[in-house]
């Protein structure tokens, strides 16, 4: 059963718009979550991450928002360049559990069109 | 190095074949991960080694697959009879703590 899922395979947004792309999981042991950014045959790159005891964290035009009572989160990418297309995975880790691996979702493909 | 390096880049390989993937994490860096991206699939943890402690192998597929870290460096991923469904793309990564993985570029292993 999959502890981090991200329910939209794809999204296609206009150069200069915001592109949302969002994060649910399951666990409620989870207490950081980060988000990776990658591009065809590279691996992935680390791009913003936080912490349960926060709701929100940003780092210029990226936004992470997290709702832990809905065990949701999202990034939002403001304004969309087209260089941010490129496939966005969701990991999340429980730092409780000492020595957890990050566990990561399925990814969501983004297409941002000039 | 700077980065994670992972080698070789591509395997095409036979069906039943070993196979043997290397991974050069970061200097320094004390823990070291193993995940597959398979077409169309997230990223699938494998197994991850912290320091001197005994290695998490709970995202081992099969026994057909196991992997050592020689040294607190060099890592190698071994699958032994590979099937097609191997077929994916295999992911190292290393950190200095539990977070802020940096990865490799992967190998593409192509099951034949």
């Amino acid at each position: 059963d999959q502890q981090v899922k991200q329910n939209s395979p794809s999204l296609s947004v206009q150069e200069g718009r915001i592109s949302i792309l969002n994060c649910d999981y399951t666990n409620s042991m989870f207490d950081y979550f980060l988000w990776y950014k990658k591009y065809p045959a590279e691996g992935p790159t680390f791009l913003i991450s936080i912490s349960s005891i926060k709701d929100k964290n940003e780092d210029g035009r990226f936004t992470v928002f997290l709702n832990k009572s809905a065990k949701h989160l999202s990034l939002h990418i403001v304004p969309s360049q087209p260089g941010d297309s490129a496939v966005y995975f969701c990991a999340a880790s429980a730092a409780r559990q000492a020595g957890t691996a990050l566990i990561f979702g399925k990814g969501t493909t983004l297409s941002v069109s000039s | 190095g700077a980065g994670v390096s992972q080698s070789p880049s591509n395997k095409v390989t036979e069906k039943g074949k070993d196979v043997e993937l290397r991974c050069d994490p970061i200097s320094g860096h004390t823990a070291l991960y193993w995940y597959r991206q398979s077409l169309g699939q997230g990223l699938e943890f494998l197994i991850y080694f912290q320091g001197n402690s005994a290695p998490d192998k709970s995202g081992l597929p099969s026994d057909r697959f196991s992997a050592e870290r020689t040294g607190g460096s060099v890592s190698t991923l071994t699958i032994q009879r590979t099937q097609q469904e191997d077929s994916a793309v295999y992911l190292c990564a290393s950190s200095p703590t539990d977070y802020g993985y940096t990865f490799g570029s992967g190998t593409r292993l192509t099951v034949v």
